[in-house]
């Protein structure tokens, strides 16, 4: 079975702080993706990478960046948090190959609180 | 830009019942694919079912199916026999340019026993 872990459930951070929120997938998936999700709001995109040193920018990527070194990590900075990304941050993975029919697969979710 | 739309916040039936989440979505693009997420509480996403835009029978997982219509770009999920464990946020999802997913505000599920 795929596994994507994050490294944190629960998160409290300062206003102003640098946040790192990693992300670490076990089945050599390509594609990798951190989401906002908010009630009312559904899951919002904020970056996504589909090769080791590559990323795109999401829906919402204002106030993030993210980095990626290796194949199976893929993590997502807060340089200076604020109030307003207090949220729940998703992280997903999934295969390149048309196989995979784009499914993609999640970990459980970091729960960041700001403030 | 793609988008999909889920009108019911809430939703709750009572055990052993049959629910419909709805779901809609709008793409210019001729091959796509859907999905159903499930989200129990303070657990992972994990995909329900899948359905391939080309294909004209709805996808059916055991209890789960979709009532697909392409035309009027609506993509329901059925769950028949509705159990406790399906208590849960379900999302609408369909597949954007380069792999992406775009996801439905969501539904939240009770189940009444």
């Amino acid at each position: 079975d795929v596994k994507v872990t994050q490294s944190s459930r629960y998160l409290v951070k300062r206003t102003g702080e640098k946040v790192f929120l990693e992300c670490v997938q076990d089945m050599d998936h390509e594609n990798m993706f951190w989401y906002r999700q908010d009630p009312g709001l559904g899951l919002r995109l904020i970056y996504f990478s589909y090769d080791v040193k590559m990323k795109e920018k999401g829906d919402i990527p204002e106030g993030y960046s993210v980095s990626r070194e290796k194949k199976e990590r893929f993590s997502l900075i807060l340089e200076s948090a604020s109030t307003n990304q207090t949220s729940m941050y998703l992280c997903a993975s999934s295969s390149a190959q048309t196989s995979g029919r784009y499914e993609q697969y999640f970990g459980p979710g970091t729960r960041l609180t700001v403030t | 830009a793609q988008t999909v739309t889920q009108s019911q916040p809430e939703m709750s039936v009572q055990e052993a019942e049959t629910v419909t989440l709805s779901c809609t979505y709008d793409t210019s693009e001729s091959d796509y694919y859907l999905f159903w997420y499930k989200q129990p509480p303070s657990r992972q996403m994990i995909l329900v079912i899948r359905q391939e835009a080309y294909k004209q029978q709805n996808a059916t997982e055991n209890r789960f199916s979709v009532n697909f219509q392409k035309a009027a770009k609506s993509f329901s999920l059925k769950i028949s026999d509705s159990q406790l464990g399906d208590a849960a946020m379900y999302f609408c999802a369909a597949v954007q340019g380069a792999q992406k997913l775009v996801f439905g505000q969501g539904t939240r599920l009770t189940i009444n026993p």
